[in-house]
């Protein structure tokens, strides 16, 4: 199934933060989160694994907590750049899925000077 | 960052006519590649994933005859649309997912995406 992502669309000021939800009802081997911009291919943004890692860099980090089948992506301090629409892939644990990735619907981020 | 590439970038082709897409990993070796088509403001939905030397492995619903898939070595994954009809139009990418040895985890890099328009 697909992972539900919230929220769906969110509306920020230049310097404000906002957090991405990513839940799965299936139990994951990991989370992928990427960035896409009208008309282009999503870029890949993070990679976490199972194991409740948190990562970062520079002021967009992400979470995962293993248990709770879910990973949040953190923007700090928002930037115009930061626009577009982040979508998250799941892997499901369990060793077969060899690499497949299932994205949530996407969450629509506008930045506004 | 690795780089995939795709070509061509857009097409726009008669209905009935096949097309053929590439998507090429240009600075690493990828195993397995994998194609999706996305519709205008949805998600990415997997078509197929691509293995190097075997047959591609199709998700429900999706019509291997009518969608071709060869992953002939490990930088090149090509999807032929055969027989292309108006509801074939999709931007059409692929992702190739990085070989162990290259960076510590399994990331998937995406191709810049072909857009397929089908008249």
């Amino acid at each position: 199934q697909q992972p539900v992502q919230s929220p769906q669309a969110v509306i920020l000021r230049e310097g404000e933060d906002a957090v991405i939800n990513c839940s799965s009802s299936k139990a994951l081997y990991s989370v992928h989160w990427y960035r896409q911009k009208h008309g282009e291919a999503p870029v890949f943004l993070m990679i976490l694994l199972k194991g409740g890692e948190q990562k970062g860099h520079e002021k967009i980090s992400a979470s995962f907590n293993e248990k709770k089948q879910q990973s949040s992506l953190y923007l700090t301090a928002s930037q115009l750049s930061y626009s577009g629409t982040y979508f998250c892939g799941t892997e499901k644990a369990g060793g077969t899925s060899y690499g497949k990735l299932t994205f949530g619907q996407g969450t629509i981020l506008t930045v506004h000077p | 960052g690795a780089v995939v590439s795709q070509h061509p970038s857009w097409v726009i082709c008669k209905s009935g006519t096949s097309v053929k897409i590439e998507c090429r990993s240009l600075d690493f070796q990828a195993t397995t590649m994998f194609w999706y088509r996305q519709f205008p403001k949805q998600s990415l939905m997997l078509m197929a994933t691509s293995n190097e030397g075997s047959k591609a492995t199709y998700e429900q619903g999706v019509e291997k005859d009518k969608f071709l898939i060869n992953h002939a070595s490990l930088t090149l994954s090509t999807l032929t649309v055969t027989s292309a009809h108006p509801e074939d139009s999709s931007f059409y990418i692929c992702s190739a997912r990085v070989a162990s040895g290259y960076t510590s985890h399994n990331e998937q890099f995406f191709g810049p995406g072909t857009r397929l328009t089908v008249l």
